[in-house]
């Protein structure tokens, strides 16, 4: 069935460093992929999202491309804050009423 | 804007205990679901609804039931707990499906099971 694994955790990093979290895929279709963000004590939230293949999401300073020939879906910033500490989440969804796929989430945690 | 709310935020129970978790929208989202959320196992579906009078089954549906009565309501009932529900709980809508509309969580309900 279709899947998604991230990059095990917890990621610690110093403010301004450079993030990557990788996230692959395992599909039978073609589908759209998110990342999604869970901050202390709150729920999920939609981060970013790419819907077909080479696209690239973006928002709040971070991206990821959708890349079908790798079937990943990599999160990226270029320089973190003690804000982005959080969990996230790669995820799949295809058309229609079909679930959400989540990976198992990564754990950032970054330092001053 | 109240998005979507869920209640109780912690409730513990005894084993065989049965209870009901609330989960309200008030944007008129078709789609709702539920998920628990474990340390080293991520986000797993329990049921969703992708209309009143509509209810599926997710990954793990055993010993949950749901119902969907209303547009706004989607109630989550654990039937007799066990220690193995010891989780949070999140419930989460979307205008359509996931694909062209992103979920909105609530802040999940914490359940402990002894």
């Amino acid at each position: 069935g279709d899947s998604v694994t991230q990059m095990e955790g917890p990621v610690t990093l110093s403010e301004e460093a450079f993030l990557t979290i990788n996230c692959t895929y395992t599909a039978t279709g073609y589908p759209s992929l998110f990342w999604y963000v869970q901050y202390p004590g709150e729920g999920l939230q939609l981060l970013l999202k790419a819907t077909k293949a080479d696209d690239k999401g973006s928002n709040k300073g971070f991206e990821a491309t959708y890349r079908k020939e790798t079937t990943s879906f990599h999160l990226e910033k270029g320089s973190v804050q003690v804000s982005d500490s959080a969990v996230y989440f790669c995820a799949l969804a295809y058309s229609g009423n079909t679930p959400l796929v989540f990976g198992k989430g990564t754990r950032l945690s970054v330092i001053a | 804007n109240a998005g979507v709310t869920q209640t109780p935020k912690f409730q513990v129970l005894k084993t065989g205990q049965s209870m009901t978790l609330q989960c309200a929208q008030d944007m008129n989202h078709e789609y709702m679901s539920w998920y628990r959320q474990d340390p080293g196992m991520g986000l797993r579906l329990i049921h969703y609804s992708v209309g009143a009078g509509i209810t599926d089954q997710g990954e793990v549906p055993n010993g949950y039931n749901v119902s969907r009565s209303t547009t706004e309501d989607f109630p989550l009932r654990l039937l007799s707990a066990a220690p193995s529900q010891t989780s949070v709980y999140f419930c989460a809508s979307s205008n359509t499906g996931a694909r062209n509309s992103p979920l909105h969580f609530g802040n999940g309900t914490r359940l402990t099971v002894t």
